[in-house]
């Protein structure tokens, strides 16, 4: 069974703190992507990763950092948290295009920034 | 930068009738198409995924893509209450990331 681990669950910060958000995955594949999930808004791509040694930019980046030290571990880094960071991020692993199937999703990490 | 507009916000249906959610997309460029369910503080599960026009059945779930309308629907046959959760409708673009639609709460009463 394909496994995409997030830590923490949950997450309390201050604000113009530092987080790290990581990410592992078992599944050996080459894309990974952090996403964050608001009211209203669905979930939304702030960066992702070809392989190890890449991040790009997704729709949202401002305000993050991402870090790809291996093919397993991808990591979301707010260098400043500020509180309108306060959300769900989801990360996910994927080899996705053509009739590839399935993007496998963590369980989320609920970050407050107070 | 790609929208998917998701319809409705949230829908009530009855165990046993057919339930239909919508997505219209904003350009025609992508080829692949997800529906996913999200039961309440939990991730993501992929439902069905269609990569060309018609139809695609998976179990109960049944989606329609019609690329020259901008549009895929979701039909769930015989819903139970076990699947009331949120779900979303995702368009792969560029490497492979998906844009997702806002959602749609669904409520199936016993």
């Amino acid at each position: 069974e394909a496994a995409v681990t997030q830590s923490p669950r949950n997450k309390v910060a201050v604000t113009g703190g530092k987080v790290t958000l990581s990410c592992n995955q078992t599944n050996n594949h080459n894309n990974m992507y952090w996403y964050r999930q608001d009211t209203g808004h669905g979930l939304r791509l702030i960066h992702y990763s070809y392989g190890a040694g890449s991040t790009e930019k997704g729709d949202i980046p401002d305000g993050y950092k991402a870090s790809r030290p291996s093919q397993e571990n991808f990591s979301l880094i707010l260098e400043l948290a500020t509180p309108s960071q306060t959300s769900v991020y989801f990360c996910a692993s994927g080899d996705l295009g053509g009739s590839a199937e399935t993007l496998y999703f963590g369980s989320g990490t609920r970050l407050t920034v107070l | 930068q790609q929208k998917v507009q998701q319809s409705p916000e949230s829908l009530t249906v009855s165990e046993g009738a057919m339930a239909s959610l919508n997505c219209t997309f904003s350009d025609g460029t992508s080829d692949n198409f997800r529906w996913y369910r999200q039961h309440s503080g939990k991730g993501l599960e992929v439902l069905v995924s269609i990569f060309s026009d018609g139809e695609k059945e998976e179990g109960r779930f049944t989606a329609h893509l019609n690329r020259a309308s901008l549009h895929v629907s979701l039909h769930i046959r015989e819903p139970q209450p076990s699947d009331s959760a949120v779900y979303l409708c995702a368009m792969e673009g560029f490497a492979s990331a998906l844009t997702f639609g806002s959602g749609t709460k669904v409520i199936v009463l016993p």
